[in-house]
């Protein structure tokens, strides 16, 4: 099955500061989304980006499905984006969707 | 518009005991993923639904575990007898699978502690 890598696992920023996260896929996927998991543990969908670039505030992704990987940007980071960073891919031509997650990346964010 | 519901929120068990999670997934999505979290183990998908329909079920740690989905508005998963190493967050995710759009939505999870 598909494997799912992310880096850095940890990350301490301090607030202002910029930061990229990255996503590798060991195969190709044409489902590829980003959460973050905030501290009372929900998962907030941030992207569905299986290619391309989007942008949402000061968030944004890129995904280059060619190269099979995927990045997150967060600029001016807040100690409210303190949390862990999911990827998650998968192949929903072959499984309807089912989504693969990666270890994710602790973000510390220090006032 | 109401995202994901699970409930309970919180579930403390003893050892042995049948314990029933359940979910209600977006109204108008069609597919119904069953996850698990631990420290050890990740997110992992455990069943998902499609169209009411268990598609995969490899994920299903053993008998131990079942999930059905009567409708389209309710799934649920069961453990029975439940024991200290299923203690975990269970999520629920739906999406509306088809058209190119596979995104799914995550229920606020249930915190299972057996003991």
């Amino acid at each position: 099955g598909i494997q799912v890598e992310q880096s850095p696992p940890d990350l301490i920023l301090q607030e202002g500061a910029n930061s990229t996260l990255r996503c590798n896929f060991s195969d190709s996927v044409n489902n590829l989304q980003w959460f973050h998991q905030n501290p009372w543990g929900q998962l907030i969908n941030l992207f569905y980006i299986p290619s391309g670039t989007k942008q949402n505030g000061r968030l944004s992704a890129t995904t280059v499905a060619t190269e099979r990987y995927s990045l997150l940007y967060i600029s001016s980071s807040q100690t409210t984006d303190s949390g862990v960073y999911f990827c998650a891919g998968g192949d929903y031509g072959g499984s309807q969707g089912n989504l693969i997650f990666g270890k994710g990346t602790k973000l510390s964010v220090k006032p | 518009d109401a995202g994901v519901i699970q409930s309970p929120r919180h579930e403390v068990t003893e050892m042995g005991q049948e314990v029933t999670l359940r979910c209600k997934p977006i109204s108008g999505h069609n597919s119904l993923f069953w996850y698990r979290q631990t420290m050890m183990r990740g997110l992992e998908l455990l069943i998902y639904f499609n169209n009411n329909v268990p598609i995969d079920d490899s994920g299903m740690p053993e008998d131990r575990f079942s999930a059905k989905m009567p409708n389209a508005s309710f799934s649920t998963l069961k453990i029975q007898p439940s024991e200290p190493r299923d203690s975990a967050v269970y999520f629920c995710a739906s999406s509306l699978a088809g058209q190119g759009a596979y995104e799914q939505y995550f229920g606020p999870g249930t915190r299972l502690t057996v003991t």
